[in-house]
């Protein structure tokens, strides 16, 4: 039973730079797109980008400027930074994957969520 | 980028009723290679991530009820509940992961009347 488990950095001041971790335990971490998706408090899903085993990036181009998405292959983990925070960057961080390797698919597997407060 | 609109917005509906929840999207989801619709939708209850319902737009994932089914094809989709039950209350979403950036509805409010 492949699980997702996220972790990083609770509250941040504007201008700061967000980073949070995502774990995969239990099943495959090669092959997959591994993605990023946020949720601001009582609002809708936002994808922010994926990663691929080798390294291989996509980012929403409303986020693109601001976001790095990175691959530690030897502790089958990603990580999501993003910098020059705001207030509007508040929300609920996922980390999810794919029904199957074949990219462009449904997310079937979601992290615990992880609450990112911007607040000065 | 793809938008996805649901409809409504919100929906109360009696146990044991049907609920039907639109998506429809700003353009075609339909793969003409593959006859597939990129098109799922997801479960949200509060303080848990969505939940994978429906994929390929009429799927189901494995271990979801049959009570809840998907249709559609192109730009246009619907999620039906069949006979809604008590633990169906949530915020259902769709999905478009035809093309990056994947993008999603804005969520339908489901309750019980």
């Amino acid at each position: 039973q492949v699980q997702l488990h996220q972790w990083g950095a609770a509250l941040l001041k504007p201008s700061e730079t967000l980073s949070l971790t995502c774990a995969v335990y239990g099943g495959s971490f090669s092959g997959y797109y591994w993605s990023w998706i946020r949720q601001p408090p009582g609002k809708g899903l936002e994808w922010i980008g994926e990663i691929n085993h080798y390294g291989s990036t996509n980012y929403n181009p409303s986020l693109k400027s601001r976001v790095t998405i990175s691959i530690d292959r030897s502790n089958n983990q990603f990580s999501l930074n993003l910098k020059s925070v705001t207030a509007a960057d508040t929300a609920v961080y996922y980390c999810a994957r794919p029904l199957t390797v074949a990219g462009n698919d449904a997310f079937d597997i979601w992290g615990q969520g992880t609450l990112v407060p911007v607040s000065s | 980028d793809i938008v996805m609109t649901q409809s409504p917005d919100s929906l109360a509906v009696s146990l044991g009723e049907r609920a039907t929840i639109n998506c429809k999207s700003s353009q075609s989801v339909l793969y003409s290679s593959n006859n597939k619709n990129y098109l799922a939708w997801y479960q949200q209850q509060p303080g848990q991530p969505p939940k994978l319902l429906i994929y390929w737009a009429s799927t189901r994932e494995s271990g979801v009820p049959d009570r809840f089914s998907g249709s559609g094809s192109g730009t246009d989709f619907t999620l039906t509940i069949s006979s809604l039950q008590a633990e169906d209350v949530a915020v259902y979403y769709c999905q478009q992961y035809y093309n990056t950036p994947y993008t999603f509805g804005q969520g339908t409010k489901l309750e019980i009347q």
